[in-house]
């Protein structure tokens, strides 16, 4: 099972930013937060990770909080490209580690 | 990010043929690569673990003889589904992990078995 909870689905202006949260409360101290999106018919792409700290790169900010027990994604300037499903992911690093993925949430960007 | 490739992105077959996959990893090596099937309106499921050069795990309920996985180098592992149903008809999905942090997904083939 999933070890993540999200909103089934959720919707923004496109220019505005798109706050997607998880809630994670198992959380091992050595598992990190993963989010991958996964726009329709293609494979999922990696978004960011991280493991305390806030993260932020190209795509999109991760914000966790001190607790470690939920997180928020935030994508600054959502485009309608961006529009699709969502997953927030709980795992251990290394090449083994098994992603599982639940529901995931359905980001739709409105014009 | 890292690159993966899979080949066909996808393939119709008839009933009771076998059906190669191919996942590549394009900039790096894969010590490790995971195999998913996708149903219509569903999640991600994870099939199989493949390190190079040793045998797959798989996951309770997948039958290893009808899905057979070859991992022979760092950079190419296949997916074999034998004697295709129509019920096999899927997204198949490869993952592969270099032994970052992070996983990478290929584009996904879309299996169609009349």
């Amino acid at each position: 099972d999933a070890k993540t909870t999200q909103p089934p689905s959720m919707d923004c202006a496109e220019g505005r930013a798109a706050n997607l949260p998880c809630n994670h409360s198992t959380i091992s101290g050595n598992e990190y937060v993963y989010w991958y999106r996964q726009i329709h018919s293609q494979g999922p792409q990696y978004i960011i990770h991280g493991l305390k700290n806030n993260e932020t790169n190209e795509m999109a900010s991760l914000i966790i909080t001190e607790d470690r027990k939920s997180s928020t994604l935030i994508l600054p300037h959502a485009t309608l490209r961006d529009t699709a499903v969502y997953y927030c992911i709980v795992s251990y690093t290394g090449a083994n580690s098994k992603l599982t993925f639940g529901k995931g949430i359905t980001l739709s960007v409105r014009p | 990010g890292a690159v993966v490739s899979q080949h066909p992105s996808w393939v119709i077959c008839k009933s009771g043929t076998s059906v190669k996959i191919e996942c590549r990893s394009l900039d790096f090596q894969a010590t490790t690569m995971f195999w998913y099937r996708q149903f219509p309106k569903q999640s991600l499921m994870l099939m199989a673990t493949s390190n190079e050069g040793s045998k797959a795990t798989y996951e309770q309920g997948v039958e290893k003889d009808k899905f057979l996985i070859n991992h022979a180098s760092l950079t190419l592992s296949t997916l074999t589904v034998t004697s295709a149903h129509p019920e096999d008809s899927s997204f198949y999905i490869c993952g592969a992990s270099g032994g970052e942090e992070t996983q990478y997904f290929g584009p996904g083939t879309r299996l169609l078995v009349l």
